[in-house]
């Protein structure tokens, strides 16, 4: 099974700056890799997902890259907001179809 | 309608009651997902149903019985649960034939407490 290391419990950044999460996998790479935000008591928001063969994807202020060489990839908040704040979430495919595996989540708070 | 619901949103139960979750999605997805979500914890997986027919099942104890009646329903039927099964029970839906689409959908989730 795919073993999915996400770098810190917690990160805490002042609202502005560009907050940046690590995810990092062991074992194969997967065909492509998923973020997702969960707020308290909710269930989790599907945001960016990038496949292997791209390096970068964007979305708004929302930044993803994945690098098959170092099993990592990162994701970045620019301009943050306390709006922001809530744990993220990466998320890798499994072995068989629909099953996805996911890392313990960074928990991100933005303050003013 | 982009939605997953969920029903009940809170659930309280003995250990010798019978309740049953509910999950409902009009996306037209094929795959639908039953999770359970510890404090602090990732969502683990504990069924998958792909085009209404149980397809994964994580060795789940049979306490916990899932049911998908159509593609649009979802059901976890909870017989004799333990008190460490209260959790964050969550459903979600995809779209399995789609290449390089996987997300998944999630529902808001049942916050079930076993007395």
């Amino acid at each position: 099974s795919q073993k999915i290391e996400q770098n810190s419990e917690a990160l805490n950044i002042q609202e502005g700056k560009t907050a940046t999460l690590t995810c990092n996998y062991t074992n194969y790479s997967p065909a492509y890799l998923q973020w997702y935000r969960q707020d308290p008591g909710r269930g989790p928001v599907f945001l960016l997902l990038i496949r292997e063969n791209e390096k970068e994807k964007r979305k708004e202020r929302l930044k993803v890259t994945f690098d098959t060489t170092l099993k990592q990839s990162l994701f970045h908040i620019t301009a943050s907001q306390p709006a922001d704040s809530a744990t993220y979430l990466c998320a890798l495919r499994g072995s068989t179809l629909g099953r996805l595996y996911f890392g313990r989540g960074t928990q991100l708070t933005v303050w003013p | 309608d982009t939605e997953v619901t969920q029903t009940p949103k809170h659930l309280v139960m003995g250990m010798t009651n019978k309740k049953s979750l509910k999950c409902e999605q009009h996306m037209g997805h094929r795959a639908m997902y039953w999770y359970k979500q510890k404090a602090k914890k990732p969502p683990e997986l504990m069924f998958v149903y792909s085009y209404e027919k149980l397809s994964i099942n994580e060795s789940v104890p049979s306490r916990f019985s899932p049911e998908c009646p159509n593609s649009s329903l979802l059901n976890l039927h909870l017989h004799a649960l333990q008190p460490e099964d209260s959790a964050l029970y969550l459903c979600a839906s995809s779209a399995p034939g789609v290449v390089y689409r996987h997300e998944q959908f999630f529902g808001p989730g049942t916050r079930l407490t076993v007395l």
